[in-house]
């Protein structure tokens, strides 16, 4: 069974420090793609960055990046100079491209930037 | 259209009534997903529509849940005889294909009372 495991539920940080959310993930695919999502309070979510299992390189995207450890199925997003519209839940998601080809979810992180 | 539009954006129904939730998705996406997200919890699963082929609906909690694509494109998701337990945001998402980015809608609020 494919899981995805978020095991922050609650985190806070200071506007322009730095802060890592977990994420861990089981499968037994060799190819899988790897996303972070946000949701603010609009409840859209929105792509923030993703990685393709077979990379070896770590996805970066302006202030967002990853560290992607396949052998230990973990995934952690960094967000560095953090701003106040950083502000929502943040989920952690796999695909695979099985039958269904759809997204699994981990239960979401929610992240507070204070002033 | 721009984006995935979903309608409505909130709902409010009386425990027992049918509702219909409608997504209408990227023209020229032709995977459409519905998701629910009930209250402190990620997206749950509940089907998938990919071009012309039978919809995966193995997510879906119940018989009284039910949806369809028609024309490959705008898709409703109907819930008959709604509980308590159906309230949640119902979101819908789009995308070219399997492995290919997703853009989700701002979803259907459902109270039911």
């Amino acid at each position: 069974a494919q899981t995805v495991t978020q095991s922050q539920p609650e985190m806070s940080v200071q506007e322009a420090e730095t802060v890592t959310l977990s994420c861990t993930y089981d499968t037994s695919e060799n190819n899988y793609y790897l996303f972070w999502y946000k949701q603010p309070p609009s409840r859209q979510m929105i792509l923030v960055i993703r990685q393709e299992a077979y990379k070896q390189q770590n996805a970066t995207e302006n202030r967002f990046s990853v560290n992607f450890q396949k052998a230990a199925k973990s995934f952690s997003l960094k967000i560095s100079d953090s701003q106040l519209g950083d502000t929502a839940m943040y989920f952690c998601a796999m695909n695979y491209g099985g039958s269904q080809g759809n997204l699994i979810f981990g239960k979401g992180t929610k992240l507070s930037v204070k002033p | 259209g721009a984006g995935v539009s979903q309608s409505p954006s909130n709902k409010v129904t009386e425990k027992g009534k049918d509702v219909e939730l409608r997504c209408d998705p990227i023209s020229g996406h032709t995977a459409l997903y519905w998701y629910r997200q009930s209250l402190g919890q990620g997206l749950e699963f509940l089907i998938y529509f990919q071009g012309n082929s039978a919809p995966d609906k193995s997510g879906l909690p119940s018989d009284r849940f039910s949806a369809e694509r028609t024309g490959g494109s705008v898709s409703t998701l109907t819930i008959q005889r709604t509980q308590q337990e159906d309230s949640a945001v119902y979101l819908c998402a789009s995308s070219l294909g399997q492995l290919i980015q997703y853009t989700f809608g701002s979803g259907t609020r459902l109270t039911v009372v």
